[in-house]
């Protein structure tokens, strides 16, 4: 089945530390996302990529960041400089500008970052 | 700016009974226009989306919207709520970009 993949799904980490949250897609999508949920908040975007080998930055970048070295893969390094990085991780993709379906983004089931 | 907004934080209704849910975006321009459903601890899924033609969009799970261009609204309804309706509800909109902005949620809690 096609779909997408976040690991770890519960994370945690002191802090200082930096972690990396994986997003594997086999979708075959050009377009590919991060986003962080906090309660009532809703989604706030980190940082988008609508092809291979580039990215930019979304509302929320400071503290975060990302490669994409492949299509289907999409890794979000959380920095120690990220002041409050406890939330929810969402992942997600799209079929890319200009394509049927452009702005149809398909989820990944999340990963929860908690810094003790 | 552009914006999405959510009026209802949260909506208690009990099974059986007819469900609206409230969308409002800020921009002028027509946009594309999504529902999302998120069980807790789990990703978005799709409900419905509408890009053009008949403003009466019919989703997954007995779901439906419609686009009001003079409102500026995009409300989800549905007849009949089941228990298993309780989730959050994300509203988001596009505009000829990959990007979507997304409301702050609607959590809809069912009574028996």
């Amino acid at each position: 089945d096609g779909g997408i993949t976040q690991s770890p799904k519960y994370l945690f980490r002191k802090e200082g530390q930096n972690v990396t949250l994986s997003c594997e897609q086999n979708l075959n999508h050009d377009a590919m996302y991060w986003y962080r949920q906090d309660p009532g908040q809703g989604l706030r975007l980190i940082y988008y990529s609508q092809i291979v080998n580039d990215f930019q930055k979304g509302d929320i970048a400071e503290g975060y960041s990302v490669s994409r070295e492949k299509k289907e893969s999409f890794p979000l390094t959380v920095t120690s400089a990220q002041k409050n990085p406890t939330a929810f991780y969402l992942c997600a993709s799209s079929p890319g500008q200009g394509a049927l379906g452009a702005n149809v983004l398909t989820f990944g089931a999340g990963s929860r970052l908690t810094v003790l | 700016a552009q914006s999405v907004t959510q009026p209802d934080i949260h909506i208690t209704v009990s099974e059986g009974a007819s469900l609206e849910l409230r969308c409002n975006y800020s921009y002028g321009a027509t946009p594309y226009l999504f529902w999302y459903v998120q069980s807790p601890g789990q990703g978005l899924q799709l409900l419905l989306k509408y890009f053009s033609g008949d403003t009466l969009v019919q989703g997954i799970k007995g779901f439906e919207a419609e686009f009001k261009r003079s409102q500026s609204s995009f409300n989800l309804r549905k007849p009949s709520v089941h228990w298993s309706d309780a989730a959050e509800y994300f509203c988001a909109v596009g505009y000829n970009t990959d990007k979507l902005i997304f409301g702050t949620g609607t959590r809809l809690q069912v009574f028996p």
